[in-house]
């Protein structure tokens, strides 16, 4: 079946320091979406990306979509105690089936 | 304004038992996703509705789980005869229109079966 995979699993990171996560599916995907979700909390939807070769920011954060729209990137530039949590991508098929990765979990060492 | 609301919040039952789990959207959302996540995972798809149509229910794990969103609003994942195995948290998510993808999640059932 489908499947999304997310490396690394866990990530610790001294504040300040740069961190990236990669998403990869094992078919093409339609768009990817990314979240965030917070010890204790829910998933909370971050960008969605669509276009071959795209790369979206948000202040810190960038995303980017493969070429072949079969991976996906989130990096966090100078990451702060505030970016804790697990970051998730979700890829959706062609069948609006969303299909979330395992996710991230990134710590940050103050 | 409010955000998605599951109910209840926590569930414990013992082995056997039927529960049902609700989830009421945001106002006028028009897909709703049902999803299970296991702690240390992402959330496992389930199924979903546009409006009041189920439109996937592939991942539903076996007859014994089951749901309907009858007016295309608020949406009641049931589980029947209920098995330790079934214990995880629920999630619901909404969104505002087919193929929209921004998904608002709402807090979670924790359901434990004992």
């Amino acid at each position: 079946g489908q499947q999304v995979m997310q490396i690394p699993q866990y990530q610790h990171v001294q504040e300040g320091e740069d961190f990236t996560t990669y998403c990869n599916s094992s078919t093409t995907l339609s768009n990817i979406q990314w979240y965030k979700q917070r010890p204790g909390g829910h998933p909370v939807f971050l960008i969605q990306l669509v276009k071959s070769g795209e790369v979206k920011k948000q202040k810190r954060l960038t995303f980017q979509f493969g070429e072949a729209k079969k991976n996906s990137s989130l990096h966090i530039t100078a990451t702060q105690t505030t970016d804790v949590g697990t970051y998730f991508c979700a890829g959706e098929t062609s069948y609006d089936k969303v299909i979330f990765g395992p996710g991230t979990s990134l710590s940050v060492i103050p | 304004g409010a955000g998605v609301s599951q109910s209840p919040r926590y569930k414990v039952t013992k082995r056997g038992q039927d529960v049902a789990l609700r989830c009421d959207p945001i106002s006028g959302h028009v897909s709703l996703y049902w999803y299970r996540q296991a702690l240390g995972q992402g959330p496992e798809f389930l199924t979903y509705f546009n409006y009041e149509a189920q439109q996937d229910k592939s991942g539903l794990p076996n007859d014994r789980f089951s749901a309907e969103r009858p007016e295309g609003s608020i949406s009641t994942l049931t589980i029947q005869r209920t098995e330790q195995r079934d214990s995880a948290m629920y999630r619901c998510a909404s969104s505002l229109r087919v193929s929209y993808n921004e998904q608002f999640f709402g807090p979670g059932t924790r359901l434990t079966v004992l």
